[in-house]
């Protein structure tokens, strides 16, 4: 298994900015994900982060709002950009060291005022 | 799309009861996980499920992956106090990189 923590654990953010949120995996993992989950929901895929490349993000997210870095195996960020209330949620990054599995990090709590 | 639909969506039980829940899919998966989120963390991975008619178990939790490959249950025995929080089934989507797609979870209440 993998040990993913995130920072920062929650924040506070003003509408019309941008948070970034780190993402770090205590060993190597093949892939690397970013969710999004909204108070009392599910978890939804926002983007599939690529070691080295653009990320791939799923239908209903862009680049320009989301967008994803990840400089090696074990690290990516998440920017979360032009912040407003509805982007309030839990952010969660993944990684998996194989194709079906994935292990989670502890979240981003994250409110928009 | 594909979608996980996970029943119920909320359990209230007396500890010590026993407590089922299920996914299923309107198409076929290779591969079954369930997952359990506590309040405020992330989800932590209870089982997974590789092979059509596997049961495994984990401690006092067994999952079964269905043999029509379509479906999935989690069964809890003689449930505790700890065990409170959403269970969640997810299961990687055919040919699409790895990426999973979630139930809408199972929220489990447990009386003492």
């Amino acid at each position: 298994s993998a040990v993913i923590s995130q920072k920062p654990s929650r924040d506070i953010c003003q509408r019309g900015t941008s948070l970034t949120i780190q993402c770090q995996v205590d060993s190597q993992v093949t892939m690397m994900f970013w969710y999004r989950q909204q108070p009392g929901q599910s978890l939804t895929l926002i983007a599939t982060a690529n070691q080295g490349s653009e990320a791939t993000y799923e239908s209903g997210f862009v680049i320009d709002k989301f967008p994803i870095s990840r400089p090696n195996l074990t690290f990516s960020t998440l920017t979360v950009s032009n912040m407003s209330p509805e982007d309030s949620s839990i952010y969660l990054c993944s990684g998996s060291t194989s194709v079906e599995t994935q292990y989670f990090g502890p979240g981003t709590r994250l409110l928009v005022l | 799309g594909q979608q996980l639909n996970q029943s119920p969506q909320s359990m209230f039980i007396q500890e010590g009861e026993d407590v089922s829940m299920n996914c299923t899919s309107s198409s076929i998966f290779n591969t079954w996980l369930w997952y359990k989120q506590d309040p405020g963390e992330g989800p932590v991975l209870l089982i997974a499920l590789y092979k059509a008619g596997e049961l495994t178990s984990n401690g006092r939790l067994t999952a079964q992956f269905g043999i029509t490959r379509k479906d999935s249950f989690l069964n809890i025995s003689a449930s505790i106090p700890s065990d409170v929080g959403i269970y969640f089934c997810a299961g990687p989507p055919y040919n699409q990189g790895g990426k999973l797609i979630f139930g809408q979870g199972t929220e489990l209440s447990v009386k003492p």
